[in-house]
């Protein structure tokens, strides 16, 4: 089973700090994706990435395949960045294809 | 698009009551599956599907049921609810798992949140 492990597990900034949320997995895997839970519960995909690094608005998502290793940097934070970030990762080889497997998940809170 | 859409959105339920949560997709995905999220606890996979009467167990699915007639349609059924199911449930659907088993972005329901009593 591939093991997600996200820090920290909560975090409180203030607006316009520069944010990182890490991630590290324990097996190799083809892809990595974050999600952000809401405060109201809704989950969306944020990025999906293999190697390198991907850019979304204030959002950056890097990730280093030997190291097993991922972050996401949020750059001029802001109150409504507040929300789970939340990492996840396929199952090794062999397990159910196509299932993620999720951290626990970063609680985020932008104070204005 | 309406996306995935989940009914109810919320339910009470007592021991031993049955019950089918709703969900819905019109985006044409071939992937779908339930999860559920409890306090501390990353979402962990109930049941999937691959596509139109295909399914499969995820972590967790003692005490559900899961059938898929069409693409559209995942209902998720509780046989007889106990207390340990109460919980957040999501639906997500995706494209077809790509090559290597990679998979494709996921788009999520707004959950359904069910007590047992």
């Amino acid at each position: 089973k591939n093991e997600v492990e996200q820090s920290p597990q909560n975090l409180t900034a203030q607006e316009g700090e520069f944010i990182t949320i890490n991630c590290s997995y324990s097996v190799g895997i083809s892809a990595l994706h974050w999600l952000q839970q809401h405060p109201g519960g809704g989950i969306v995909s944020l990025f999906m990435l293999s190697s390198g690094k991907k850019k979304h608005g204030r959002l950056i998502a890097t990730i280093n395949i030997q190291e097993k290793h991922s972050s996401l940097h949020i750059t001029a934070s802001h109150p409504r960045d507040s929300a789970v970030y939340i990492c996840a990762v396929p199952p090794p080889y062999g397990g159910s294809q196509g299932n993620l497997i999720f951290g626990k998940g970063t609680k985020l809170s932008v104070k204005p | 698009n309406a996306g995935v859409t989940q009914t109810p959105k919320f339910q009470v339920l007592k021991t031993g009551q049955s019950m089918t949560l709703q969900c819905a997709q019109d985006m044409n995905h071939e992937y779908m599956s339930w999860y559920r999220q409890d306090p501390g606890m990353g979402l962990r996979l109930i049941h999937y599907s691959v596509g139109a009467g295909i399914t499969d167990q995820g972590e967790v699915p003692n005490g559900y049921n899961v059938s898929r007639s069409t693409t559209e349609d995942f209902p998720l059924r509780l046989l007889s609810a106990a207390p340990s199911q109460t919980s957040v449930y999501f639906c997500a659907s995706s494209r077809t798992v790509g090559a290597g088993g990679m998979m494709n972005t996921q788009y999520f329901g707004p959950g359904t949140r069910l007590t047992v009593l």
